[in-house]
């Protein structure tokens, strides 16, 4: 079975860092692209960042690029997401999702980790 | 970027109703559409793929049609279990976007 496990979400205040995990199991991890999709309470998600499953491949959405760096590490079976110079606007639950070969939809989502960043 | 815009915004039905939900892209993305089902406090589930493809495990009530521009998603015959919110998804070209949501309520 597919599982798909984020941590690291929590309380910081603006300007603040934070760095996000993704635990994968259940599946060959290092064959599959991955990404980060965010959602702001009552809001739609937010699709923010994907990793080719080798890792050199990378792509961002405007709202985080130049502040959020996303990367993996395949023998772990994880992928992270650090989050610099966090706003307000950047709060909301955060999941890592699996691209089903490369193709661009998103078969298996995590739980997602709250971020809130807030004084 | 591609806009993606659902109506209607909510949509009260009952058990036994036949719903479609329209997605509507801000420029062509072929068929390079997804939708996805989200209860409260869970994750957007797949449940079809390339417009029309239905992802493992999802009950055949569900179908979706359209190519272009316009999207559609029909619930032949709503039950209980489909009373969510659900969100449409292009990866025509990034950055992939979702629309706003379509929520299915109870009437």
């Amino acid at each position: 079975e597919v599982q798909l496990v984020e941590s690291g979400g929590a309380l910081v205040q603006p300007g603040g860092s934070l760095r996000l995990s993704c635990g994968a199991s259940g599946f060959t991890f290092s064959t599959y692209e991955m990404d980060w999709v965010r959602q702001a309470p009552g809001k739609g998600p937010e699709w923010i960042s994907k990793i080719s499953s080798s890792g050199n491949t990378i792509y961002y959405a405007d709202s985080v690029k130049g502040r959020f760096t996303i990367s993996r590490d395949n023998p772990k079976n994880s992928m992270y997401l650090q989050m610099n110079s966090l706003r307000v606007e950047d709060t909301a639950v955060y999941y890592c999702a699996r691209d089903r070969d490369s193709q661009g939809f998103l078969d298996s989502w995590g739980q997602g980790t709250p971020v809130t960043v807030s004084s | 970027d591609i806009q993606m815009t659902q109506s209607p915004s909510t949509l009260s039905a009952s058990v036994g109703d036949r719903v479609t939900i329209t997605c509507r892209a801000s420029q062509s993305i072929s068929t390079w559409l997804a939708w996805y089902q989200q209860k409260p406090g869970t994750a957007p589930k797949l449940l079809m793929y390339k417009v029309s493809s239905l992802e493992s495990g999802a009950p055949s009530r569900f179908s979706g049609s359209g190519s272009g521009t316009e999207f559609t998603l029909t619930i032949s015959s709503l039950q209980p279990d489909d009373f969510a919110t659900y969100y449409c998804q292009q990866y025509n070209s990034y950055p992939w976007t979702f629309g706003q949501g379509t929520k299915v309520e109870i009437k």
